[in-house]
């Protein structure tokens, strides 16, 4: 079984640029996670999909953050503009139903100059 | 409420011996208490779970110790080998909601 893809595994940008990420779950998982981990920190929960539909973004700060889902596979999380806090590595994550068994991709590490 | 704190942040341990992670709660409502190891470049993997109506599970070497009424489980690793050198998290739940993980233990098993 094919894992968590992520792309691209490293990003280095300047603040107040824009950047995006990809993520394609494990076929057939309904549940798809977005996470921040800061160095030396557990992921902390941006955005979690069941299918196409939001079900928490209670953390995702929408001035600039963003993501979608589409056709409830692959996802997309944007950051517009970068702050230097967001440095970060940006993980996610699939589930097949809840929340209990979750997969993680391999993370795109962010660094905001 | 929401906190999982765990210690200690990093640990030095000799090849065979007994690597032991806290994590403590406050939230009651928490249900499913996971932990997961993760490698650096690579995302979190989970190791072992536990669900608060059994006190202890084991899984080969690692194994789960869940006290309720002190509102605290920990990760002991028997017979620790160099690969099992990572940073491991502790995380909980309450009814499939999201996951609230702690801070990490970076753990060394020295050859």
């Amino acid at each position: 079984e094919a894992g968590v893809a992520q792309s691209p595994r490293y990003k280095i940008i300047e603040k107040r640029q824009s950047v995006a990420f990809w993520c394609n779950p494990i076929s057939g998982h309904a549940t798809l996670y977005w996470y921040q981990q800061i160095l030396g920190q557990g992921p902390k929960l941006l955005i979690q999909f069941q299918n196409n539909g939001v079900v928490d973004d209670s953390q995702l700060p929408k001035d600039r953050f963003s993501a979608e889902r589409l056709k409830g596979v692959d996802s997309t999380l944007k950051i517009q503009p970068a702050k230097l806090e967001d440095s970060a590595v940006y993980l996610c994550a699939s589930s097949q139903w809840t929340v209990d068994e979750q997969y993680f991709g391999p993370g795109t590490r962010l660094t905001v100059t | 409420q929401q906190q999982v704190k765990q210690s200690p942040q990093s640990l030095i341990v000799q090849k065979g011996g007994i690597s032991i992670i806290n994590c403590a709660y406050e939230n009651t409502a928490f249900d499913y208490f996971p932990w997961y190891q993760q490698f650096p470049g690579k995302g979190p993997a989970l190791l072992i779970a536990i669900r608060p109506d059994v006190s202890e599970k084991k899984e080969g070497r690692f194994t789960i110790s869940f006290n309720k009424s002190a509102k605290q489980f920990s990760l002991h690793i028997m017979d620790s080998q160099p690969g099992d050198s990572a940073t491991y998290f502790c995380a909980a739940s309450k009814r499939a909601n999201k996951l609230i993980f702690g801070t990490g233990t970076l753990l060394a098993v020295q050859p």
